[in-house]
């Protein structure tokens, strides 16, 4: 049982556009959210996140949206950068447990 | 500061043979983490340390064993390898919610 997912394994932007990733959980006892972006033979580093306590948290041009109705979070990108092709993968986790579930992934490719 | 260290960076393995990954971090950190990435499966968690003396399975604990050996430390084994185990692994430490991650060891199990 999958309880993050990212349904679109891929995205294509052209540079100067907005990218939008999107993450759906299961578990409503999820309180915190993070964003990781992976370049090939790398390990991931992390980006954004957000706890439940808000719905929106921002930096530079990174963006995390949470809808706890929806148990919906999405990253957005803007402006999109050729250098921000890698793969995101979103996490939640849960206060005072400090494992994370992570999502599969979205492979981003940004065109110039 | 080289913040989380893995060895070795690729290995072949034959079936049945054995072997251990090396991860060090040098942020104090309590957690400590071992991840397996697969195609289309995302980052799983295979065994976690919460603080020194301690550790936990994960989600595919199955067929690995782990040792954290002191703080900085924190080792997982292979005793009988098998192809289903070819894989990129990934270790990771954390004081909080946000976790930092090594660079990855490659196996390969024929």
């Amino acid at each position: 049982d999958q309880q993050v997912k990212q349904n679109s394994p891929s995205l294509s932007v052209q540079e100067g556009r907005i990218s939008i990733l999107n993450c759906d959980y299961t578990n409503s006892m999820f309180d915190y959210f993070l964003w990781y972006k992976k370049y090939p033979a790398e390990g991931p580093t992390f980006l954004i996140s957000i706890s439940s306590i808000k719905d929106k948290n921002e930096d530079g041009r990174f963006t995390v949206f949470l809808n706890k109705s929806a148990k919906h979070l999405s990253l957005h990108i803007v402006p999109s950068q050729p250098g921000d092709s890698a793969v995101y993968f979103c996490a939640a986790g849960n206060t005072g447990f400090q494992k994370l579930v992570f999502g599969t992934g979205t492979r981003l490719l940004v065109s110039p | 500061n080289a913040g989380v260290t893995q060895t070795p960076k690729f290995q072949v393995l034959k079936t049945g043979q054995s072997m251990t990954l090396q991860c060090a971090q040098d942020m104090n950190h309590n957690s400590m983490y071992w991840y397996r990435q697969d195609p289309g499966m995302g980052l799983r968690l295979i065994y976690y340390s919460a603080s020194e003396g301690t550790t936990d399975k994960g989600e595919v604990p199955n067929g690995y064993n782990v040792s954290r050996l002191n703080k900085r430390e924190f080792s997982l084994r292979l005793e009988s390898a098998a192809p289903s185990q070819t894989s990129v692994y990934f270790c990771a430490s954390s004081e909080w919610y946000e976790q930092y991650f090594g660079p990855g060891t490659r196996l390969t199990v024929t």
